[in-house]
């Protein structure tokens, strides 16, 4: 298996613009996260769906941000309207049990 | 609500040094613990887990966790540093459910030679 794929791996957009981040957690994990990551706050936990169900969104941090899962082998975060403060580091993870194995990140810069 | 502190956001050794990185637990139910390892512009890999076997754990790596529920502690070890093992590491908790991961701040691990 190819591990959890994110895409794009870096995006740079302007403030204000519709920003989608992608991913593909790994074929028969039924659960999902989406974290954000920066230096003043460490990694927080965004979102967390279970089989494509979100069971908590407590973490997402205002209206503006939104995240779905369609099917099992996908899932978006997106952000609309950018801003400069959501510039992160954000990780997809996907796990079946106790292990939850993370994607490479998409490095979000907002200018 | 279930969290974790990790003390020392730096941790300096040199090479072939004994590895101890902190990490404190808080939760209102039996807790599963994680010690997760995060390379330079990498996702985080998982090192080991405690989900209430056995008390001491061995991960990947040469890396070793003790639970201590006495102490609320589930702090990380190994006990010869290589230069290999520069990088951060998070501790995390979950509740048996795994419905929600909640990592520390992280403590970034410095091998001098």
């Amino acid at each position: 298996d190819a591990g959890v794929i994110q895409s794009p791996r870096h995006e740079v957009t302007e403030m204000g613009q519709e920003v989608t981040l992608r991913c593909k957690p790994i074929s028969g994990h039924n659960s999902l996260f989406w974290y954000r990551q920066t230096m003043m706050r460490g990694l927080e936990l965004l979102i967390y769906f279970n089989n494509n169900v979100p069971i908590d969104d407590s973490g997402m941090p205002e209206d503006r941000f939104s995240a779905k899962m369609p099917n099992a082998s996908f899932s978006t975060l997106k952000i609309q309207p950018s801003e400069p403060r959501d510039s992160a580091v954000y990780f997809c993870a996907s796990a079946k049990g106790t292990e939850a194995f993370f994607g490479q990140g998409t490095r979000l810069t907002v200018v | 609500a279930q969290s974790v502190t990790q003390l020392g956001s730096h941790v300096s050794v040199s090479e072939g040094a004994l590895v101890l990185l902190r990490c404190n637990y808080s939760s209102s139910v039996p807790p599963y613990l994680f010690w997760y390892v995060q390379y330079p512009n990498q996702g985080l890999q998982l090192l080991l887990k405690y989900t209430s076997a056995a008390t001491l754990v061995k991960g990947i790596n040469g890396f070793e966790a003790e639970f201590k529920k006495s102490e609320t502690s589930f702090h990380l070890t190994k006990p010869s540093a290589h230069m290999s093992d520069a990088a951060e590491y998070f501790c995390a908790v979950s509740d048996p459910s795994f419905q929600k991961l909640v990592f520390g701040t992280g403590t970034r691990l410095l091998v001098s030679p």
